[in-house]
Parts: structure tokens; sequence; C-alpha cells
């Protein structure tokens, strides 16, 4: 057990529909980071927050938004979901901003569009 | 963009087998290396990382990896496997000049008892 939590596991919804998914850091890790993973395109990242703060963004779509609230859990936001939008999410936490700190993973959300 | 590339998508082995997991990556500049491990049904961990220092990392569960700069590469190795090692394994990199990391698209490694 990493420590981080992710809600919901599964996750099944259809096309056009938006999604929430939730992720609970490690306890005293300040950033955050989310990923998707799919088999065409491997692991992803997707944006990283620290202490509330957007740090980072990587391949995101404009569909998609993430925040991180003051209690440190972050969401992530898809909508308008397309089949393509099926895939393994992950949030990862550390401690704080350094290249050097290890992320620590959570389980995912299997995320699946119909 | 930098990428990172896995040229071993599925590697089968039996036990006591040694290892060796490719890993190149493109950015030319100052890179921080990780690999990760997935066993099955569990979440992403680290092995493994190198920043600077000794090129050759010594990781968890008898793992090592040798950073050679000239060669882009960060090759993962173990001398001699166990049925335990089956997993999915992420070589990873986080520039020196940004926070974005990027993985490769991992080795399903199989170890037959």
């Amino acid at each position: 057990d990493s420590g981080v939590t992710q809600t919901p596991k599964h996750l099944i919804t259809a096309t056009g529909q938006r999604v929430t998914l939730r992720c609970s850091p490690r306890s005293g890790d300040l950033s955050v980071y989310w990923y998707q993973q799919s088999l065409d395109q491997g692991l992803q990242f997707l944006i990283q927050y620290y202490n509330g703060e957007e740090r980072a963004k990587g391949n995101i779509l404009e569909r998609f938004s993430a925040q991180q609230f003051p209690d440190l859990h972050s969401e992530l936001n898809l909508s308008s979901l397309e089949l393509g939008d099926s895939a393994l999410y992950f949030c990862a936490s550390t401690l704080g901003t350094s290249v050097g700190n290890e992320q620590f993973f959570g389980p995912g959300t299997r995320l699946t569009v119909l | 963009a930098q990428s990172v590339s896995q040229h071993n998508h599925h590697v089968i082995l039996s036990e006591a087998a040694s290892l060796e997991l490719g890993c190149n990556y493109s950015y030319g500049g100052t890179v921080n290396l990780f690999w990760y491990v997935q066993y099955p049904g569990q979440h992403l961990q680290l092995l493994l990382k190198y920043f600077s220092g000794d090129p050759l990392v010594k990781g968890i569960k008898g793992f090592e990896a040798e950073f050679i700069k000239s060669k882009f590469s960060f090759n993962l190795r173990k001398p001699s496997v166990q049925w335990s090692d089956t997993a999915e394994y992420f070589c990873a990199t986080i520039s020196g000049g940004s926070y974005i990391p990027t993985f490769g698209r991992g080795t399903s490694l199989i170890v037959h008892p």
C-alpha cells in the first residue's frame, strides 16, 4: 500500500458524459501528479499540482481539467468523453517539487467509455 | 520533447536467468532517471533512481542499473531472476530543466518457475 488512494476504482460511462476522479495523496505529500495509461499511448503525464497550484502540464486535453484543494486532495475532471478516453488513470504524490523525489502511485481508476 | 524508449516489450525468462532491460532517453542535458515496477494487481513502485555520481545504481530486490551518458542509456539488470519478478517495468526520466516526467512504454517480464 503506497498510501495514495484513488476513487472510484472502476467507472463505466457513456460518450459525451463528464466524470470526476479523485486522488488523496500520502500524508504529508504536497505534490500530486496525474497520468493516463492506455495500451496505445503508454503512461502519459497529464498535470502536476503542488500545494494547490498548477506546477507542470503535460499532454492534457482541453476537455480535461484538474485542481488540488486546500486539504491537498486532487480531482481530475474529464468532460465530453470519447471512446478514446478509456484508460487507466493514475495519480502519484511526492513530498515536494524536487525532481529527485520518489513518486508514490495510487492503484488507479479504470475508466471505460461506451 | 523528451522521449524514452524501451525496446523490449515482452521478455520471458526462466528462473535464475540473467535479465537486462533496455532504456534509452532522448534528452541531452541533465537528466534524472528512474525505473519503476508494477507487480500484477499492484501500484507502480520505485525500483531505483539516478541523479548524479556513481553511474551504477543499486535498487531494491537485487536490481541495478547503469547510466551510460554517451549512449543515452539506463539499462536495468538483475543477475538471477525469480518467479516473483514477474511484472511490468517502466523506465522514466525527468529532465533537469522541467518537472515533466516521461515514461517509456513499459516491458512486460514473465519469469517461469
